[in-house]
């Protein structure tokens, strides 16, 4: 069953504080990895889309990666506007599920000043 | 500012009543789709709509009821829901179905059913 994992659910850091988030994934054939920023009571943003294993974006203090069976969106120096939810999500090459995403639960980021 | 217009923002509406939810966007895209987001969870597929055709359907309760007038509006029309409905509900466009994961949200309307 195709499946995708975020850790850790939440995370506080301090400002200019660099972590990473993790997002396992299970999936039948990797179409696309993509990750979205929503904030409270707002639609989520697309950030990236990842391909292939290897692959690396970069959006000012965001890099996302992307290995064969994981990815990390790396925050480096954060600041308090980076707090947000932060999704991953899966797009499946084969089967049913090619034309929709299967969501992780997300990552709650808080960074304070 | 978002690309993708969603309204009304906020509906409050009792088990009896019929309300539409309504989405537009102008970017193009030929592929639009409807969202379920309760609190602290992620968004969950409903429909999915390519060339105003509808291609999925996640066993939606017929209680809702999506359309697709044109290439540019979705709408999404509501009638006998129950209180376990309520939720944030995203609109998402993309160019096409083969580009599903990079999604366009609306800011999504806030529906409290009583």
């Amino acid at each position: 069953e195709d499946q995708v994992t975020q850790s850790p659910e939440a995370l506080r850091l301090q400002e200019g504080e660099s972590s990473s988030l993790n997002c396992s994934y299970t999936v039948s054939g990797l179409r696309g990895l993509f990750w979205y920023r929503q904030d409270p009571g707002k639609g989520p943003e697309f950030l990236f889309t990842l391909y292939s294993a290897g692959e690396e974006k970069e959006k000012e203090r965001l890099k996302a990666t992307l290995t064969k069976k994981e990815s990390f969106l790396h925050i480096t120096a954060p600041k308090p506007e980076d707090s947000a939810t932060y999704l991953c999500a899966v797009q499946a090459r084969y089967g049913g599920a090619t034309n929709k995403l299967i969501f992780g639960t997300g990552t709650l980021l808080a960074v304070q000043p | 500012d978002t690309e993708v217009t969603q309204t009304p923002k906020h509906l409050v509406m009792g088990m009896t009543n019929k309300k539409s939810l309504k989405c537009e966007q102008h970017m193009g895209h030929r592929a639009m789709y409807w969202y379920k987001q309760k609190a602290k969870k992620p968004p969950e597929l409903m429909f999915v709509y390519s060339y105003e055709k509808l291609s999925i359907n996640e066993s939606v309760p017929s209680r809702f009821s999506p359309e697709c007038p044109n290439s540019s509006l979705l709408n999404l029309h509501l009638h006998a829901l129950q209180p376990e409905d309520s939720a944030l509900y995203l609109c998402a466009s993309s160019p096409g179905t083969s580009t599903a994961g990079e999604l366009f949200f609306g800011e999504g309307s806030r529906l409290t059913v009583l």
